[in-house]
C-alpha cells in the first residue's frame, strides 16, 4: 500500500508570492490534515479536511487555505508569503474524521527568501 | 488551546539501556494519546497510541502508559538500539476538540 505522498519535496519562493502544496493520502483514507513544523514553534496543526469539507482549523491567518478533492487528494495554499512561513509542511492522512491514527508524508520544505 | 509539556528535550543512552519520555497535559477531557518517531529528513511516524480507557499498551520493545488522574503519559523503550535514535513527539487530542496538540519533542541518541 502506497504511503502519503507530498509534492514537491522542496520549494524556494520569494516574499509576496503564493505557493500551492499537494498531498495524496493513503488509498481509502478520507481525512487529510496539514501541519507546519518549525524549530521555534514545533508541530502546529493548520487544518483538517474530510469528505471535501474543512472540519477543523488551527490558529493560522487566512493566508493559509486548503481544499480537498473528491478523490481525497488535498492542496494547501499560502498567499502573500512571509519569511516566517519558511517551514516543513506536513500532511497526514487518516481513515476517520478527527485525524487519529494518522500517517504522515515526508513533507514539503518551503524556504521563503 | 491544550498544552502538553514533554521531557526531557534530549536523552542520551547506551545501546541496550531503557529510555523513558514523559508528557504532561492539563485538559482532563483529552482521550487520544499517540507517540510519533521522526527521523532526519522524514515525516513523523506513528509508533504507538493509547486511548483514555486503557492504562498501558505494549508493542514489542515499546510501551505507553497513561495516568489519567495525574494527567501524564509516558513512552518506554526497552533494549534500545542505535536505529532508535530519532526525535520522539507525544501528542493528544479530544475533549471536544479534534485539534491535535504536540509536545516539543525529545531527541533520543542511542550510543553503540
Amino acid at each position: 500500500k502506497a504511503g502519503v505522498t507530498q509534492t514537491p519535496r522542496y520549494l524556494i519562493k520569494t516574499r509576496g508570492q503564493q505557493v500551492t502544496l499537494s498531498c495524496s493520502p493513503i488509498s481509502g483514507h478520507r481525512s487529510v490534515s496539514w501541519y507546519q513544523q518549525t524549530p521555534g514553534q514545533g508541530l502546529q496543526f493548520l487544518f483538517e479536511y474530510f469528505s471535501e469539507t474543512q472540519r477543523n482549523k488551527g490558529n493560522f491567518p487566512g493566508r493559509f487555505s486548503g481544499r480537498q478533492f473528491s478523490n481525497s487528494r488535498s492542496e494547501m495554499n499560502v498567499s502573500t508569503l512571509e519569511l516566517g512561513d519558511s517551514a516543513l509542511y506536513l500532511c497526514a492522512s487518516s481513515l476517520v474524521q478527527g485525524g487519529t491514527e494518522a500517517f504522515f508524508g515526508q513533507g514539503t520544505r518551503l524556504t521563503v527568501v | 488551546g491544550e498544552n502538553v509539556e514533554q521531557h526531557p528535550s534530549t536523552l542520551s543512552v547506551q545501546e541496550g539501556d531503557s529510555a523513558v519520555i514523559k508528557c504532561t497535559y492539563s485538559d482532563s477531557a483529552s482521550n487520544y494519546f499517540p507517540w510519533y518517531k521522526q527521523e532526519l529528513g522524514k515525516g513523523p511516524q506513528l509508533i504507538i497510541d493509547i486511548r483514555s480507557n486503557v492504562g498501558e499498551k505494549k508493542d514489542q520493545r515499546i510501551a505507553v502508559t497513561l495516568n489519567k488522574t495525574a494527567k501524564h503519559f509516558s513512552l518506554h523503550i526497552t533494549e534500545t538500539q542505535p536505529e532508535d535514535s530519532a526525535v520522539y513527539f507525544c501528542a493528544l487530542q479530544g475533549g471536544g476538540s479534534y485539534i491535535p496538540t504536540f509536545g516539543r519533542g525529545t531527541s533520543l541518541i542511542v550510543h553503540p
